[in-house]
Formats: structure tokens, sequence, C-alpha cells
């Protein structure tokens, strides 16, 4: 069960684009198209962005985009705000029917 | 409004007991599997432990297997954590959080319980 592995940190200019990536192994993201995305705000309960690698549950900004290929999923925010500043975590179904996390990436808005 | 918080939470000795417990409402309780996940201070998120709706199915992460014990009462809407054995690294914020049907990720967090291990 090991953490899946993302960036400690990215940074970009409001409207600019950033991406994230979280990368596993066969065995949980490569093998499973069960990735999901969480911002969390710091005091906050995490929050869910994107599911299922790609897809967005209502409510959440079409800036916020996901894609897969091989053992590497990945984040895109578009068009960034001063409000997506905030810690950002990949999750993964794995083979074992646990769930495993990234190590998180904070994400600044210069 | 879908809603769950979590309670229980506090200081612990190293080697102690402690059950936390999630309340849920605005949804039909009995239909959801459920999830711990918890978070050291400053630290990353740690998926737990699950359980489906029924009980029927339950797994936890190696890191508390054999000291902690996820349950559910399905006619108190309610989730628990029974924690044994405690150490200093479990010292973390404790959320519960629920699984969409039928998919593979938590969709509704409660707002956390905070759990010290500390002598």
């Amino acid at each position: 069960q090991s953490a899946l592995t993302q960036p400690a940190s990215v940074s970009g200019s409001p409207g600019q684009s950033i991406t994230i990536s979280c990368t596993g192994t066969s065995s949980d993201v490569g093998g499973y198209n069960y990735v999901s995305w969480y911002q969390q705000h710091p005091g906050k309960a995490p929050k869910l962005m994107i599911y299922d690698v790609s897809n967005r549950p209502s409510g959440v900004s079409n800036r916020f985009s996901g894609s897969k290929s091989g053992n590497t999923a990945s984040l895109t925010i578009s068009g960034l705000q001063a409000e997506d500043e905030a810690d950002y975590y990949c999750s993964s179904y794995t083979s074992t029917s646990t769930r495993v996390f990234g190590g998180g990436t904070k994400l600044t808005v210069l | 409004e879908v809603q769950l918080v979590e309670s229980g939470g506090g200081l612990v000795q190293p080697g102690g007991s402690l059950r936390l417990s999630c309340a849920a409402s605005g949804f039909t309780f009995t239909s959801y599997s459920m999830n711990w996940v918890r978070q050291a201070p400053g630290k990353g998120l740690e998926w737990v432990s699950y359980i489906s709706s029924s009980s029927s199915t339950i797994y936890y992460a190696d890191s508390v297997k054999g000291r902690f014990t996820i349950s559910r009462d399905n006619a108190k809407n309610s989730l628990y954590l029974q924690m044994n054995s405690l150490r200093a690294e479990d010292t973390a914020v404790y959320y519960c959080a629920r699984d969409q049907k039928g998919y593979y990720h938590f969709d509704i967090w409660g707002q956390g319980t905070m759990v010290t291990v500390s002598s």
C-alpha cells in the first residue's frame, strides 16, 4: 500500500494552466479507471473534484479536468484563479480492494 | 442536507483505546458504503478502512490492521471506528467519507475529529 507519487508543489499565475501528476503502478492507477482528485483548503475537509479519471461532479468548474496514461494520472486546472490555491490529492482503487492516496500537491497561485 | 458529523476524538495515552462515531443525515445511510480517512498534522490523506452497506465486506489499511475495527449501525445511521493499541503515529484528524453508490471515490466528507496519542 505505497502512496501514489505526486509533486510536492506546483505554481502558476492567474489565468495560466497547471498540471499535477499522480504516478502509481499497474495494481492501482494503471489497472483501473478509478482515479479521483480532491481539493483541500487549510482547515477544511477534502472536496471531490474529479472521479473515474476524467469525470466532474455537478458543481465543479469545467476548468478542472483529468486524464490518465499508463500508470500516471493527471489533473489540469486551466484559467487559474486565486481560489484554486489549495492542496490537491489523487486517490485510486487498488487490486486488493483498498484505496490509496497520493502524498498531496500544494498549488500556489502567484 | 447531506451531512456527516464525526465525534469521539480526544487525547489518549499510547496503548489506549478510543471509539469514533460518524452520524449520517440527509441520505439513505443503509444504501452506501463508508470509509474512514485520516490526516496527520501537516501531512497528507491516508485511507484507513472501508465497510460495505450491509457490513458484509470490510477492508483495512495495513497500518491499522489488527488494531482498528470499523462497524456501522444502520438503524442509527451511524458509522464507528474502534481504535485499540493506539500509537503516536495514529495522531491525526479522522474523517468519515461516503462512497458514491456504485463507485470508488469519496463524494461526501465529514468535518473530521482530532485524535491525539500522547503521554
